[in-house]
């Protein structure tokens, strides 16, 4: 199976702050089939980026994803308040359709 | 609007049967994938399984397969989990979502815990 690692494991920022959340498979993702979540605690991951770049349909725009083969990334631009929280990318180009370990961003 | 709403899961003892619901509204459901995910205390999403929207077609995670069933009745829109032979390692958030892998719409989430 395909394993994805996220890094980093925590990142401590501000309001305001650009970030960029990094995630890396153990092989090429075929056809960039890769999607990242965002989740907060008690509540269902909530899917932003799929096919490594496409925005859901509703998340804002300051959320990007980028990257292709094994090599990913998502941008958020401007950080707000309300997304602070764990991120997941997974993989769907392969079964099992792995994710990673998560990213947590929290509030400096 | 799309609604996904789960019913089932609890407390078993390991060895013993489970079985998760999901029923959902606001779409063509013959038209979807749907599938289910789970969620560890402490640990990232990992997805368990999925079925086709004619239910012709079904795929599972290695360490599920054969000890758990998905199914769906598409006259209820629904979609089902039976788990068997249940053990320690199962215990967790259980997701019902629309999608064959990746999750547009999720449900509440169902806590499993398997424990003696």
């Amino acid at each position: 199976e395909i394993v994805l690692t996220q890094s980093p494991g925590t990142l401590s920022l501000s309001p305001g702050e650009r970030v960029t959340l990094s995630c890396r498979a153990s092989q090429s993702v075929s056809s960039n089939y890769l999607a990242w979540y965002q989740q907060k605690p008690g509540q269902a991951p909530r899917l932003l980026i799929y096919g490594a770049s496409s925005r859901a349909t509703g998340i804002p725009d300051r959320f990007s994803g980028s990257g292709s083969g094994a090599d990913f990334t998502l941008t958020i631009s401007r950080l707000e308040p309300e997304d602070f929280a764990m991120y997941y990318c997974q993989q769907y180009g392969r079964s099992p359709h792995t994710f990673g370990q998560g990213t947590n961003l929290e509030i400096k | 609007e799309v609604q996904v709403v789960q019913s089932g899961g609890g407390l078993v003892q390991p060895g013993g049967s489970l079985r998760l619901s999901c029923i959902t509204s606001g779409f063509t459901f013959t038209n979807y994938y749907m599938m289910w995910v789970r969620q560890a205390p402490g640990k990232g999403p990992e997805w368990v399984a999925n079925i086709k929207g004619d239910g012709s077609e079904e795929d599972y995670v290695g360490s599920v397969k054969g000890r758990f069933t998905i199914s769906r009745d598409n006259a209820k829109n629904s979609v089902y989990l039976q788990m068997n032979s249940l053990r320690a390692d199962d215990t967790a958030v259980y997701y019902c979502a629309r999608g064959g892998a990746v999750g547009d719409y999720w449900g509440q989430g169902t806590l499993v815990t398997v424990s003696s």
